[in-house]
């Protein structure tokens, strides 16, 4: 079975502080995705980022940047100068081949709430 | 390009009383997701849907639950009779089609059940 663990509930953080925010993963897959999506208040869940499991190359885009790394099962999410805007859920999930079919499914965990205080 | 869309936003019923939310995906999305978020944890899948066939429900409590995708494009999720723990935030998301990529989300219908 596949499971996803944010262990930090909820972070507060002041602006331009860097912040972030775990995840660690369980799956016996060898091919797997990791994505990082964003919940606002307004509840839209908003994608971010998606690796796959060859792909162990860190990636940054603007203040956002992720750290992959499958000897510690994790895919950590930093964003740097954290601004007021950044106030959101956050969510990693795994998505994995569902067991003797073509079709994927997608876990999430429970999330991370963050607050960016000005 | 329009977003997906839900309908309503928001919700309050009574417990025992039945309800009914609603689904337009992206133009050309083949794929349709619905999922419960409960308050303070991740959303989890009810029924995945390609095309108008059902590709997983195995979530979905079908004693209560029931959804539809006629035609392949809107789709429809129902609660009937509604209990108190049905209370939550039910997502609806589309892909192209099924596989390891994002889903794009709605704005979400929060069900308030009392």
């Amino acid at each position: 079975a596949q499971k996803v663990t944010q262990a930090q509930t909820e972070i507060s953080v002041v602006e331009k502080e860097d912040v972030t925010l775990d995840c660690v993963y369980e799956t016996r897959d060898t091919t797997y995705y990791l994505f990082w999506y964003k919940q606002p208040p307004s509840g839209e869940l908003v994608f971010l980022i998606r690796r796959n499991s060859f792909d162990e190359q860190n990636e940054i885009s603007g203040r956002y940047s992720w750290n992959f790394q499958k000897s510690t099962s994790s895919f950590n999410f930093t964003i740097t100068a954290s601004q007021v805007v950044d106030s959101a859920v956050y969510f990693c999930a795994l998505s994995v081949r569902r067991s003797g079919g073509s079709n994927y499914k997608l876990t999430f965990g429970k999330g991370t709430l963050l607050t960016v205080n000005p | 390009e329009a977003g997906v869309a839900q309908s309503p936003r928001y919700k309050i019923i009574e417990k025992r009383q039945s309800v009914a939310f609603w689904c337009n995906p992206i133009s050309g999305h083949a794929t349709l997701y619905w999922y419960q978020q409960i308050l303070g944890q991740g959303p989890k899948l009810l029924i995945q849907f390609q095309n108008n066939g059902v590709v997983d429900d195995s979530q979905l409590p079908k004693d209560r639950f029931s959804a539809e995708r006629l035609k392949g494009v809107d789709s429809t999720l129902k609660i009937q009779p509604a209990k108190l723990e049905d209370s939550a935030v039910y997502l609806c998301a589309s892909r192209m089609e099924d596989g390891p990529y994002e889903q794009y989300f709605g704005p979400g219908t929060r069900l308030t059940v009392t």
